[in-house]
């Protein structure tokens, strides 16, 4: 299955922590996105990157937040210090055009 | 603010009878609109789209409606079939714009066997 892969699947950290995710994308995809998904709401978009330019990001990524995708490869979210509130599903997609395909995300719990 | 908005958490039917998923919109940017399934512990996955020169787009089963002077678009399942028991997140994109989707709430649909 050549579908994206997200590691890790669980990440329960305490808070102040500093924790990092992984995203590998289809490989022919040029486009990568992060989503967040907290209970009861919808996909909410963080950031995107075209091949290895990060383009646009959404005023939910705070300091805290930084993502990379080196060579346009795999990407990297990273949040640094740790607060409950970042306790989320954390989704990553990647595309060449539409429809963009999900991965089946990393559940973050921040105790 | 909610720019695509799906005011129906929850929804339930019975096997073989249809299923209609209701989805609205604010921004009149929007060109593009996608509907996604998702099930438990999984990453959504793209069910059909819909351009909005269009007014209908099938695929199988499944069936969406669009209309534009409404800013309204809505998924018919028909036959409803105990498998698709799932979220449904109804999704738009501006497409001369910005590069994100953009996601309603999801209802929840329950298909009784």
């Amino acid at each position: 299955d050549t579908g994206v892969s997200q590691n890790p699947r669980h990440k329960i950290t305490k808070r102040g922590q500093n924790v990092t995710f992984r995203c590998d994308p289809i490989s022919e995809h040029n486009r990568l996105y992060w989503y967040r998904q907290t209970l009861g709401q919808g996909p909410e978009f963080l950031t995107y990157f075209q091949n290895e330019a990060q383009l646009e990001k959404s005023r939910l990524l705070s300091d805290r937040f930084s993502a990379e995708r080196p060579k346009g490869s795999f990407s990297t979210l990273e949040i640094q210090r740790t607060e409950q509130g970042d306790s989320a599903m954390y989704l990553c997609a990647s595309s060449f055009g539409s429809p963009l395909h999900f991965g089946n995300g990393t559940r973050l719990t921040v105790t | 603010d909610q720019q695509v908005k799906q005011n129906s958490p929850s929804l339930s039917v019975q096997e073989g009878r249809i299923s209609i998923l209701n989805c609205d919109y604010t921004n009149s940017m929007f060109d593009y609109f996608l509907w996604y399934k998702k099930y438990p512990a999984e990453g959504p996955t793209f069910l059909i789209s819909i351009s909005s020169i269009k007014d209908k787009n099938e695929d199988g089963r499944f069936t969406v409606f669009l209309n534009k002077s409404a800013k309204h678009l809505s998924l018919h399942i028909v036959p409803s079939q105990p498998g698709d028991s799932a979220v449904y997140f109804c999704a738009a994109i501006d497409q001369g714009g910005s590069e994100k989707l953009v996601f309603g709430k999801g209802t929840k649909l329950t298909v009784n066997p």
